[in-house]
């Protein structure tokens, strides 16, 4: 079974200085992995996804993440905090296993707010 | 235009009624999903079609039903809606790796 957990249900950091959310997947065949950012009220966008190519992935607005097969972990990083980072980011693993239905488990999330 | 839509944005309902959330997607995928997002629990999987004939149940599928009435649309039933099925309601569509979701239904019980 697939699962994924995020340890941070709430981070705050200032703005200009670096993110970091952290994410441990468990999975019994080489997942895909996703981050998805949610900002209040809005809808669901993917910021960037592992598909088993390079380990480091770069994402949209200067987010990255790297896939750590040995400590089943896939943190989302940010040098630079930007008061629109503000909002809530989802690790995501897919079923990549023998079913392949392709659903995303989510993780509980976790709320980034970014102090002035 | 967006890729995927979900009519209506909002619905507030009293227990009981009956209700459907509409999803359409142009992107031409035959994957489609329903998740709902519930605070703290991230989102779970309602249903899931892989095609107009392939309906499959997911993790809290209990108190819901779905229609796939063309590879375009998946509807989502609520029966006789209960206070708990108060959620934001997310349709999704995906063709291999690629996962597209709507703008969510934000759906209130009373």
């Amino acid at each position: 079974a697939q699962s994924v957990t995020q340890l941070d249900s709430h981070v705050s950091v200032s703005e200009g200085t670096p993110v970091l959310l952290r994410c441990n997947y468990s999975s019994s065949y080489s997942p895909s992995l996703f981050w998805y950012v949610q900002h209040p009220n809005k809808g669901l966008q993917l910021l960037l996804k592992y598909t088993s190519a390079a380990t480091l992935v770069k994402g949209i607005n200067g987010f990255e993440a790297e896939f750590k097969k040995s400590e089943t972990s896939f943190h989302l990083t940010k040098p630079s905090a930007h008061m629109s980072d503000a909002a809530e980011y989802f690790c995501v693993v897919s079923d990549n296993g023998s079913s392949n239905t392709g659903k995303l488990i989510f993780g509980q999330g976790t709320t980034l707010q970014v102090k002035p | 235009d967006a890729d995927v839509t979900q009519t209506p944005r909002n619905r507030i309902t009293k227990t009981g009624k009956r209700i459907m959330l509409e999803c359409s997607q142009t992107k031409g995928h035959d994957r489609m999903y329903w998740y709902r997002q519930d605070p703290g629990l991230g989102l779970r999987l309602i249903y899931y079609s892989f095609d107009v004939k392939d309906i499959n149940k997911g993790e809290i599928s209990d108190g819901y039903s779905v229609s796939r009435q063309a590879q375009a649309k998946f509807s989502l039933s609520l029966e006789s809606a209960i206070p708990n099925q108060t959620a934001l309601y997310f349709c999704a569509t995906s063709e291999g790796t690629g996962k597209y979701f709507g703008p969510g239904t934000r759906l209130t019980v009373t």
